[in-house]
């Protein structure tokens, strides 16, 4: 089966744009997260989702949001960026959510975020 | 605070060594997962144990859990080039199923 597709790979914006990234999950998982990777941080959580709810949500500004549609797929959008914000997006499926702690998720590729 | 801490966090090794990473807590997970990451990909999920004192092995690969299950190590056998990555450990704590991860071991493995 296919596995977790984010999109796009690249982008390069500059401060105070807005981005929106994608990510379409495994098929049948109802539940996708948003982690940020940065060499200095690891990977942070920023949200989950699921069945178009937010269910939980990490230690970030409110310039980073998302949402959830029917076919569960996820878009995650960052306002007014700013040059911290540089980083790989990474979109975790999961079939429930709560076995991610458990069994572990399957992740996308990542979208490498610039902001310049 | 890191509530998880993995240790060394760089190794660079020649083909053919042998090699242990670490993953700490003070705090007891329910289950803890391995996973590794290859430059500009998502990481990739290599094993969960669950177990205090559980061993598993795959391939070249072994993993064991702690039996308090505050920790975790992975020791790889006769390290190869395709073992190069960023290996992190993750699990859930204080009752939240979202996993916190650590910030990893970078591992190259030179021919």
């Amino acid at each position: 089966k296919a596995g977790v597709t984010q999109t796009p790979r690249y982008l390069i914006k500059t401060r105070g744009q807005q981005v929106t990234l994608s990510c379409s999950p495994i098929s049948g998982h109802r539940s996708v997260s948003w982690y940020q990777q940065t060499p200095g941080q690891g990977l942070q959580f920023l949200f989950e989702y699921f069945s178009e709810t937010q269910r939980n949500k990490g230690n970030f500004p409110g310039r980073f949001s998302g949402r959830q549609f029917s076919n569960s797929r996820s878009e995650m959008n960052v306002s007014t960026l700013e040059l911290g914000d540089s980083a790989l997006y990474l979109c975790a499926s999961s079939y429930t959510g709560t076995g991610a702690g458990n069994y572990g998720y399957t992740f996308g590729s990542g979208t490498r975020l610039t902001v310049v | 605070t890191q509530l998880l801490e993995q240790s060394p966090q760089f190794l660079s090794i020649q083909e053919g060594e042998n090699l242990t990473v670490y993953c700490n807590s003070s705090s007891v997970f329910s289950s803890l997962q391995w996973y590794r990451q290859e430059p500009g990909e998502g990481p990739v999920l290599l094993v969960t144990v669950v177990t205090g004192g559980e061993v598993k092995k795959l391939k070249r690969l072994t993993f064991q859990f702690g039996d308090a299950r505050k920790d975790s190590s992975l020791h790889i056998t006769a390290a190869q080039p395709g073992d190069t990555g960023l290996y992190l450990c993750a699990g859930a704590l204080g009752g939240s199923y979202i996993p916190t991860f650590g910030r990893g071991t970078s591992l190259i493995v030179h021919p």
